[in-house]
């Protein structure tokens, strides 16, 4: 079993909708939570950073998390066609340099 | 947020000869840099964390003498990809944490090496 699992997609959507993308995870260690977006051909972008249960919102994007299930999501509102990307769950057990666990990354497309 | 800069982007290399692929950090100071692997349609594969003023740490199963690296300054990582074969035709990516942010990730745009 992977540390941390996440559907790889592609996920398809038109424009507007709303997106929940998630990762399940094994180790309760992890208590740093990351979603990057990576476009083709390009590095990822740290999107929304969060620490232990809870939710954070930053304009479209909402990240929760849920120790006590494993589960952390990413929801998108009003999703537009310069969304379609690769979505990146990451996480670590704390703030030390310690390298990032990744899921494979889900592959969205938001058709106009 | 922070800014963590590759260079070059895209690099074709003969068989047989070395590229370097540099990572810097430019608004940071970085003691640690993370160097990645990325096959099309799949996700990151860690190769080394790079440590200044230190050795490199290899994953399991990533040749030392193959790509080797240099993290000589605190904003400034190398990969050097020694005697390239077509196999090593790949994205490399690199990253940071920045301090000032509870060590939070920041990755390179990439650099996208093709060995003819």
């Amino acid at each position: 079993q992977k540390e941390v699992e996440q559907d790889p997609g592609p996920l398809s959507v038109p424009e507007g909708a709303i997106v929940s993308l998630n990762c399940t995870y094994s180790n309760s260690a992890f208590q740093y939570f990351m979603w990057y977006r990576q476009y083709s051909r390009k590095g990822p972008e740290l999107l929304m950073y969060t620490y232990s249960s809870g939710n954070k919102e930053d304009g479209r994007f909402t990240a929760q998390v849920d120790k006590s299930s494993k589960y952390i999501s990413l929801f998108i509102r009003d999703s537009q066609p310069s969304d379609s990307a690769t979505y990146l769950c990451a996480m670590r057990a704390n703030t030390g340099f310690q390298k990032l666990v990744f899921g494979t990354g889900t592959r969205l497309l938001v058709s106009p | 947020g922070a800014v963590v800069s590759q260079h070059p982007s895209r690099v074709i290399c003969k068989s047989g000869t070395s590229v370097k692929i540099e990572c810097r950090s430019l608004d940071f100071q970085a003691t640690t840099m993370f160097w990645y692997r990325q096959f099309p349609k799949q996700s990151l594969m860690l190769m080394a964390t790079s440590n200044e003023g230190s050795k490199a740490t290899y994953e399991q199963g990533v040749e030392k003498d193959k790509f080797l690296i240099n993290h000589a300054s605190l904003t400034l990582s190398t990969l050097t990809v020694t005697s390239a074969h077509p196999e090593d035709s790949s994205f490399y990516i690199c990253s940071a944490p920045d301090r000032g942010t509870r060590n939070t990730i920041y990755f390179g745009e990439g650099s996208w090496l093709t060995v003819v």
